[in-house]
């Protein structure tokens, strides 16, 4: 079946610091490859995705690229900020009867100190 | 902009008692679902449901749970009889169908079984 694993948590960084969350996955066939966020009291949120091999998502200064041959999806920040303290979640899907059926990562806790 | 809205954001229960869960999602979405995350697990996909029925679920959603669209604009989640091994934070999430796993999530419902 399929499965993502995520690098443990929590994180903890300063603020302007550079971020990287791990993410490797187990999929059948194709899949497409996203990162949520949970911001406190929110519901999860898409933050980007790629559909493809070598594609690279990106989104508020978020970058991802999905990697066919090392079966991973890290993600990365330059500098982050405060703000940026969530839940980050890997997640993948195997699209066409399963279009809303994601398979997540356990979820990482990243906080931001000024 | 628009929002999936769940209620209630806490509920307890006690064991062997019915609970329905209520969400709204995103006026113009046809795909709707049902995720939960045990406290220190993974998110987990329970069921989808498009054009007035379930699309697919998972090995968890057994008969004891289930879930329709009422009105044409809520979605619930009725558990008949619920266990402790129940307790989660229960995510609904809608889709508009034209993205592969482009979901909008809820803020959540907690269960809580004594």
């Amino acid at each position: 079946g399929n499965s993502v694993t995520q690098m443990e948590g929590p994180v903890t960084l300063s603020e302007e610091a550079f971020l990287t969350i791990n993410c490797t996955y187990t999929a059948t066939g194709y899949p497409s490859l996203f990162w949520y966020v949970q911001y406190p009291g929110e519901g999860l949120q898409l933050l980007l995705k790629a559909t493809k091999a070598d594609d690279k998502g990106s989104n508020k200064g978020f970058e991802a690229t999905y990697r066919k041959e090392t079966t991973s999806f890290h993600l990365e920040k330059g500098s982050v900020q405060v703000s940026d303290s969530a839940v980050y979640f890997c997640a993948l899907t195997a699209g066409g009867t399963s279009y809303g059926k994601l398979t997540f990562g356990q979820g990482t806790i990243l906080t931001v100190h000024p | 902009e628009p929002e999936v809205t769940q209620t209630p954001s806490h509920q307890v229960t006690q064991m062997g008692q019915e609970v329905i869960l209520r969400c709204v999602p995103i006026s113009n979405h046809l795909y709707f679902y049902w995720y939960r995350q045990i406290l220190g697990q993974k998110v987990e996909f329970l069921v989808s449901f498009y054009n007035n029925e379930i699309s697919e679920k998972s090995e968890i959603f057994d008969d004891q749970f289930s879930v329709e669209r009422p009105d044409g604009s809520n979605f619930t989640l009725k558990i008949r009889s619920t266990k402790l091994e129940d307790s989660a934070m229960y995510f609904c999430a809608s889709g508009s169908g034209r993205a592969v796993g482009e979901l909008f999530f809820g803020e959540g419902s907690r269960l809580t079984v004594l």
